[in-house]
This record gives C-alpha cells, structure tokens and sequence, in this order.
C-alpha cells in the first residue's frame, strides 16, 4: 500500500455547483478523517469514521458538507451548492483506532489533498 | 471547544535546541497530545504524542506537566531541514470526539 490517495487533486467550479472528493486510506486503517485548511491556517477538523461510522461531525459545519465511508473502505464529502468560502485544501488522513479519545493514540497519515476553488 | 494558543512563529540557528509551547484549555482527559510538522504542500506529518510526563523518540521530545494545560515539543540540533509548521492536535473535553488543531508555528532555522 503507497499510502493514504485522494480525488481530484485539484478542483475548479462554480458557485452553487455541487463537488464531491474521495479518499482511499491505508488498506489496515479503520479511522478516516476530513479536513479543511486554509492557506496560513492549521487544519479543521470536519469529521471522522471508524470503519463505516460517522462518530462525529464538526458543528461548525454547514448542512451543505456531508461525508460518507459506506463499506468502511474508501470515503467521499459531498458539498451541496458550493460557495466561495468553501475554497481550501480539503485533507483525508487515516489510523489504526487505538483505546481512548479522538486521536485514539494513534498517528495519522494524511493524502496529498483535494484543492478546491470556488468561482 | 477546547482552545489551543502556539506562537505564530519563531527563528533559530542550525544546532540549536527549539522549544515550541502550545497551550490547551478543556482538552479531553482521555486523549493524547500530538504534534505534527507541515512543509508546504504537504499533508501534516506525525512528530510525536504523549499523555503526560515525557515521552522521547529519534526526533523529539515532548513536556506535559500534570494539569495537561500545555504541552512543549523540543527539537534537539536543528537543522535547515526542521523549517515548516508546527502544529499541536487535542480532543475536546467538551465534545469527547471533535479534534481541536492549533493554528501552528512557523519555525524558521537559519544557517
């Protein structure tokens, strides 16, 4: 396995159009997780699965995003009616789940990430 | 939500030892404390983690007092390679599950 791959790598649409990204983890891997970073700024969390389950989504985040991980495989976010703002380098990374918290002690290994510009 | 303070950026010399301090109130108590480097356009990568006391490994070490207030990640004879962002990961003690990332140092080595 190379690593943690994402779709597209850069994506360029207008405003109010839906996108839709994939990520494939490290085939071992049963945590996947989304973020969104902004040039200059760390990474937002957006949410995170174990294996096909959404434990927990961002409540920042708009009812536009919506994430899934339907075979505990590979991972798509959706954002419905895109707006500027949603502009930023969207990130997936992936871990073993470990015994406690978020993180579950384990280190994440993150993909090259999908670039996203709204017009 | 938990919330996490680091200096926006700091300067140092090849060989010198870096210290970068991050502050974190209300993180889980369950959790680890990680922290991550970025080099631009790349995904973070993993630096070390720790729940209390000190944890060491072949790059790092990392401080976290008692009260988990703060954690401090030491870089020991850097190099120009070590310039990149920093970036300390905790839970949030509120929600238990949301990830709470700090907003990074610059770290800047210079010959």
């Amino acid at each position: 396995d190379t690593g943690v791959s994402q779709n597209p790598r850069h994506k360029i649409t207008k405003r109010g159009q839906n996108v839709t990204f994939r990520c494939d983890p490290i085939s071992e891997h049963n945590r996947l997780y989304w973020y969104r970073q902004t040039l200059g700024q760390g990474p937002e969390f957006l949410t995170y699965f174990q294996n096909e389950a959404q434990l927990e989504k961002s409540r920042l985040l708009s009812d536009r995003f919506s994430a899934e991980r339907p075979k505990g495989s590979f991972s798509t976010l959706e954002i419905q009616r895109t707006e500027q703002g949603d502009s930023a380098m969207y990130l997936c990374a992936s871990s073993t789940s470990g015994d406690r918290g978020p993180t579950g002690g384990r280190e994440q290994f993150f993909g090259p990430g999908t670039r996203l510009t709204v017009l | 939500l938990a919330k996490t303070t680091q200096p926006i950026s700091m300067d140092s010399y090849e060989g010198q030892e870096v210290n970068i301090t991050c502050s974190h109130n209300n993180i889980a108590t369950n959790d680890y404390i990680t922290w991550y480097q970025q080099f631009p356009s790349q995904g973070p990568r993993f630096i070390i983690q720790g729940y209390k006391t000190k944890v060491t490994n072949e790059v790092a070490s990392l401080f976290i007092p008692a009260d988990r207030k703060s954690s401090t990640l030491s870089l020991p004879r850097v190099s120009l390679s070590d310039t990149a962002v920093y970036y300390c990961l905790v839970g949030d003690g509120y929600s238990n599950y949301q990830l709470i990332w700090g907003a990074g140092t610059k770290l800047i080595i210079k010959p």
